[in-house]
């Protein structure tokens, strides 16, 4: 079946601007997880949502950084006022449910630059 | 807070080399640890991982076995192939959910 499918694979906007990056996890997963990579480093967590709710979201770096998921599937990531820093790969994952038993599944990312 | 130290890469080795990429790890807790693989082009999969002290992971030949005294997970295969060649991660967490990743370690297996 179908992975996890982000959208754009690639983004570039101008400093200031608004995203917002898509996520469609794998159908029936509860969970769902976004991470930021950035040039050289590991994936970074940002926030987890279990159904619509956010979990965690204590990774986010600051307010211009949001994320909903309202129907319990879909996930958008919204970043307002970009600056050059918040360029990175941005993963998302899902997962059927949380836990220790449980494989998150990660999309290929949507690599974001800022200029 | 927890944090993953691995190998700084790149490695390069020859096809039916042996390969050892060390991982250690701080964490409150006993964590689960994972080793993830990205291979050119895809997405970050989970290769194995171990659930608590003394568990061995194993997968397509990989191994890792999940030390506590020395806070180590590393990676070992007896024979690497071409196909081996991606970039791998370390990981901690105490499930599926806000993964602790290493920086990676990128390996090249040349034929």
């Amino acid at each position: 079946g179908a992975g996890v499918s982000q959208t754009p694979s690639n983004k570039v906007t101008e400093k200031g601007k608004y995203v917002e990056l898509r996520c469609d996890p794998i159908s029936g997963h509860t969970a769902l997880y976004w991470y930021r990579q950035s040039l050289g480093q590991g994936p970074e967590f940002l926030i987890y949502f279990q159904g619509t709710g956010a979990a965690d979201d204590s990774g986010l770096p600051n307010d211009r950084f949001f994320a909903v998921r309202p129907e319990g599937s879909v996930s958008t990531l919204k970043i307002q006022r970009t600056e050059r820093g918040d360029s990175a790969v941005y993963l998302c994952a899902s997962s059927p449910n949380v836990g220790e038993n449980t494989e998150a599944f990660f999309g290929q990312g949507t690599r974001l630059t800022v200029v | 807070g927890d944090s993953v130290t691995q190998m700084e890469g790149p490695v390069t080795l020859s096809e039916e080399a042996f390969l050892t990429i060390n991982c250690t790890y701080t964490a409150t807790g006993y964590p689960s640890l994972f080793w993830y693989v990205q291979y050119p082009g895809e997405g970050l999969q989970l290769l194995l991982k171990a659930t608590k002290a003394d568990d061995k992971g194993s997968n397509k030949g990989f191994e890792a076995t999940y030390r506590k005294e020395t806070t180590s997970f590393h990676l070992e295969k007896g024979s690497v192939q071409v196909s081996d060649s991606a970039v791998y991660f370390c990981a901690s967490g105490s499930g599926s959910e806000k993964l602790v990743f290493g920086k990676g370690t990128k390996l090249t297996v040349n034929p």
